[in-house]
């Protein structure tokens, strides 16, 4: 098993362009979510899916958007990347009933 | 507001040396809190969860105790293998996880 699986690993954007981080994860959990983490001020929740065909908003959501394309896909979308935006985004997977999470290895995004 | 504060920010101990981390939080209706562990340039790893006070949770060198205002994380003659970032992670009733700043920790040979 992969566990959760994240793309790309590095990216470098110039500010006002847009891209797409893409999540996927083998284990089978219903909900997923987005974190973004800085320095000094922890994990901070962008999105999350509680299961297939939702998605609300966690403590961060301005400026992005997601989808959850199936059970194991669940995507985040910068349409105007700004230089705010530059972090390390992680996406983590839980089973519904117990709710530990499970991280992927992290996008490190930098918006110039 | 919910609130999940780690102390202290940074630790660091020579191998051998045991000491505890500490994680309060101010969450009504603990529904669960969880302890793991992140290395630089990775994701958070997850070590335990907690439900109620006075559970515990060991793995090794480490053990999780929880009351009802606070947990623990101890370390017990820890190696350098152990040096990391420790989080913290509190699920209220509402349904959103709270994740504390985390504990640097560093093990020195």
């Amino acid at each position: 098993n992969a566990g959760v699986t994240q793309t790309p690993k590095f990216q470098v954007l110039k500010t006002g362009q847009s891209m797409t981080l893409q999540c996927a994860q083998d284990m089978n959990h219903n909900s997923m979510y987005w974190y973004r983490q800085d320095p000094g001020m922890g994990l901070r929740l962008i999105y999350y899916s509680a299961s297939e065909g939702t998605t609300d908003k966690g403590e961060v959501p301005n400026g992005y958007n997601v989808s959850r394309l199936n059970k194991r896909e669940f995507s985040l979308r910068l349409e105007s990347a700004a230089p705010s935006q530059t972090s390390v985004y992680f996406c983590a997977s839980s089973p519904r009933e117990t709710r530990e999470q499970y991280f992927g290895p992290g996008t490190r995004l930098t918006v110039t | 507001e919910d609130q999940v504060t780690q102390s202290p920010e940074a630790l660091r101990l020579q191998e051998g040396e045991s000491s505890s981390l500490n994680c309060s939080y101010t969450v009504s209706g603990l529904r669960g809190l969880f302890w793991y562990r992140q290395d630089p340039g990775k994701g958070p790893e997850f070590l335990f969860t907690l439900y109620s006070a006075g559970e515990e949770k060991e793995k090794e060198r480490l053990k999780a105790t929880l009351t009802k205002k606070e947990s623990f994380l101890h370390i017990t003659a820890p190696k350098p293998e152990d040096s990391a970032t420790y989080l913290c992670a509190v699920l209220g009733p509402d349904d959103k996880i709270i994740f504390g700043k985390g504990t640097r920790l560093h093990i020195l040979p």
